[in-house]
């Protein structure tokens, strides 16, 4: 049983640009979500797919945005990055049951300068 | 506004001594709480949860209690190992909602064991 995986591991980026980050999920799991951890903050929700659509979203802006393929994985697009999306970013996959406990992969380490 | 609080940054235990890890929160809603536990350059691994009908839950050496009156929550380890050092989060959701609302952390507790 392979985990979740995400790719990259560490990226920088500059302020303006554009990033996608990438995940596979855990295999038997349905529903994918992403996470933003800033330094010495907890994990912060972003949003949450099932059956490839959105269905639930934390309190961040519509430049962030994401996909999941049929195959379960899944995709974290930023745009216009600022220098606050400095960030460890977390996915998580689940399999979509009452008690929905995350597995999640080690992050992806944006840097944005 | 934090809904879920972590008020110790961190915590040093003898080994083989009891570890106490505290979580507060302030949302009525939330009525399921899970905790996890990170090592550094890896992701959160699960470790316990709770349901909010229930006041304790054992796995092993560790122990969550909920008192949900006073909407506070806390991790027993007993006893303390070595490869328990790592940081700890707590962690609560809306059952209710399906889980659509993702779960709402606390900033963490670097757990130390010492030998």
């Amino acid at each position: 049983e392979t985990g979740v995986t995400q790719s990259p591991t560490h990226l920088i980026k500059t302020r303006g640009q554009q990033v996608t980050l990438r995940c596979s999920s855990q295999s038997g799991h349905n529903t994918v979500s992403w996470y933003q951890q800033a330094l010495g903050q907890g994990p912060q929700f972003i949003f949450q797919y099932y059956r490839e659509e959105e269905n639930g979203r934390g309190n961040f802006p519509p430049r962030f945005s994401g996909l999941q393929f049929p195959n379960y994985s899944s995709e974290l697009n930023v745009n216009a990055l600022e220098l606050d999306d400095s960030a460890l970013y977390l996915c998580a996959s689940s399999f979509r049951d009452g008690a929905n406990v995350l597995t999640f992969g080690a992050g992806s380490r944006l840097t944005v300068l | 506004d934090q809904q879920v609080k972590q008020n110790s940054p961190s915590l040093s235990v003898q080994e083989g001594r009891i570890s106490i890890l505290n979580c507060d929160y302030t949302n009525s809603m939330f009525d399921y709480f899970l905790w996890y536990k990170k090592y550094p350059a890896e992701g959160p691994t699960f470790l316990i949860s709770i349901s909010s009908i229930k006041d304790k839950n054992e796995d092993g050496r560790f122990t969550v209690f909920l008192n949900k009156s006073a909407k506070h929550l806390s991790l027993h380890i007993v006893p303390s190992q070595p490869g328990d050092s790592a940081v700890y989060f707590c962690a609560a959701r809306e059952l209710s909602g399906g889980g659509a609302d993702g779960l709402t952390f606390g900033k963490g507790t670097h757990l130390i064991i010492q030998p």
